[in-house]
């Protein structure tokens, strides 16, 4: 089983709509989680951290279910511009990157 | 901002070469990453440095070394380049390695090995 599991997609979504991505993690001893962004064959970008209460940042919210040892991440009103692959990242000693859910948006 | 700043950008190597991957960061982090990225895979650690004069073995140290020159700069070696170390390959530097310290990438070298 891979440390962080994340669907690879592609998820293909017309503009303005809602989309949920998820992402499980093995180590239930992880402390720390985040979303990064990257573009194609670009650097993968800090989107946001996540945090136990769940936190907002614009059209963009992220989840976490300690229980269940997944996270979540919600763009509403999805623009041209969040096309890009999403990775799942959790942090025990190491980060550990999922290998990402690739979204485009279409208009 | 420079930020995290990575050279060659791309590179192709024959079987047996060697060559040294160059990483410099602006933001007075003290911790260094070097990671390489597959098709579908994620990013795996390959080496790491917490603080200047440390380094660490991360998942997929084999074939590679580094060197954390001082606090700025973290290179990465390698030897005699195998056709599997065709990826790309990502420099990171975080302010530390505690709890919620994310990571800023260089924007990647793209090797490949024949």
């Amino acid at each position: 089983r891979k440390e962080v599991e994340q669907d690879p997609g592609p998820f293909n979504v017309p503009e303005g709509a809602t989309v949920a991505f998820n992402c499980t993690y093995s180590n239930s001893a992880s402390q720390s989680f985040f979303w990064y962004r990257q573009d194609c064959r670009k650097e993968p970008k800090l989107l946001m951290s996540v945090y136990s209460s769940g936190n907002e940042d614009g059209r963009f919210t992220a989840q976490l279910n300690r229980a269940s040892q997944y996270i979540s991440l919600l763009i509403r009103d999805s623009k041209l511009s969040d096309s890009a692959t999403y990775l799942c990242v959790v942090k025990d000693n190491d980060m550990r990157f999922g290998a990402g859910t690739r979204l485009t948006v279409k208009p | 901002n420079a930020g995290v700043t990575q050279t060659p950008k791309f590179q192709v190597l024959k079987t047996g070469q060697s060559m040294t991957l160059q990483c410099a960061q602006d933001m007075n982090h003290n911790s260094m990453y070097w990671y390489r990225q597959d098709p579908g895979m994620g990013l795996r650690l390959i080496y790491y440095s917490a603080s200047e004069g440390t380094t660490d073995k991360g998942e997929v140290p084999n074939g590679y070394n580094v060197s954390r020159l001082n606090k700025r700069e973290f290179s990465l070696r390698l030897e005699s380049a195998a056709p599997s170390q065709t990826s790309v390959y990502f420099c990171a530097s975080s302010e530390a390695q505690g709890w919620n310290q994310p990571q800023h990438f260089g924007d990647g070298t793209r090797l490949s090995i024949l």
